[in-house]
């Protein structure tokens, strides 16, 4: 049973540039979550996403972005990078409320 | 705004040594509360789930406790292996969205 995939592993953008962040949720999950993880900190919630829509948002600009397709896969976008926005990334996903969530490896962000 | 705080941040212990992580959070209303442990560079890995309504979970040399009425969880580990070395994050789960500390490193020597 795959669990959560996040494509790709690892990738370098130069400041001002748009990336895409793919994943797939675990067999059976239906809602996808972002999470951002700076070195050295906890992962702070970018967005989760049911049922195709943006279901809640954290305190994240709007250069920050994503979408969920009808195989309840998903993709963060974001533009206009900064420095700051190097991180890695990490996608969770569950099932309704009454289970916790699974996470994938996460796609680290490099941006110079 | 729901807060969540480790301690210690770091910790070293010698090999088979019983050990607590804790775990504060501010606001008692959540909905269950998760411990995750992280290796360098990688995701995370579920630990332990811990819902409202319960008060501990276990899972091998792992047990969880949950105490909502003061905010507090402890993460104990049992006999403490090399192997356990990782940072370990506990999460509350605050609506659609989990709230993380910035974890506990730890580290076991042989």
């Amino acid at each position: 049973d795959a669990g959560v995939t996040q494509s790709p592993t690892h990738l370098i953008k130069t400041r001002g540039q748009q990336v895409t962040l793919r994943c797939s949720p675990k067999s059976g999950h239906d809602t996808v979550s972002w999470y951002q993880q700076a070195l050295g900190q906890g992962p702070q919630f970018i967005f989760q996403y049911y049922e195709e829509e943006e279901r809640q948002r954290g305190n994240f600009p709007d250069r920050f972005s994503g979408h969920q397709f009808p195989n309840y896969s998903s993709e963060l976008n974001v533009n206009a990078l900064l420095l700051g926005d190097s991180a890695l990334y990490l996608c969770a996903s569950s099932y309704r409320d009454s289970y916790g969530y699974t996470f994938g490896s996460g796609t680290r962000l490099t941006v110079v | 705004k729901q807060e969540v705080t480790q301690i210690p941040a770091a910790l070293s212990v010698p090999e088979g040594e019983n050990l607590v992580l804790n775990c504060s959070f501010t606001d008692s209303a959540i909905y269950n509360l998760q411990w995750f442990r992280q290796d360098p560079g990688k995701g995370l890995t579920s630990l332990l789930l811990i819902q409202s309504s319960q008060r501990e979970q276990t899972s091998g040399r792992l047990n969880a406790s949950l105490d909502k009425s003061s905010g507090r969880s402890t993460l104990y580990i049992a006999a403490s292996q090399p192997g356990d070395s990782a940072t370990y994050l506990c999460a509350v789960r605050d609506g659609n969205k989990l709230v993380f500390g910035a974890g506990t490193i730890l580290r076991v020597k042989s």
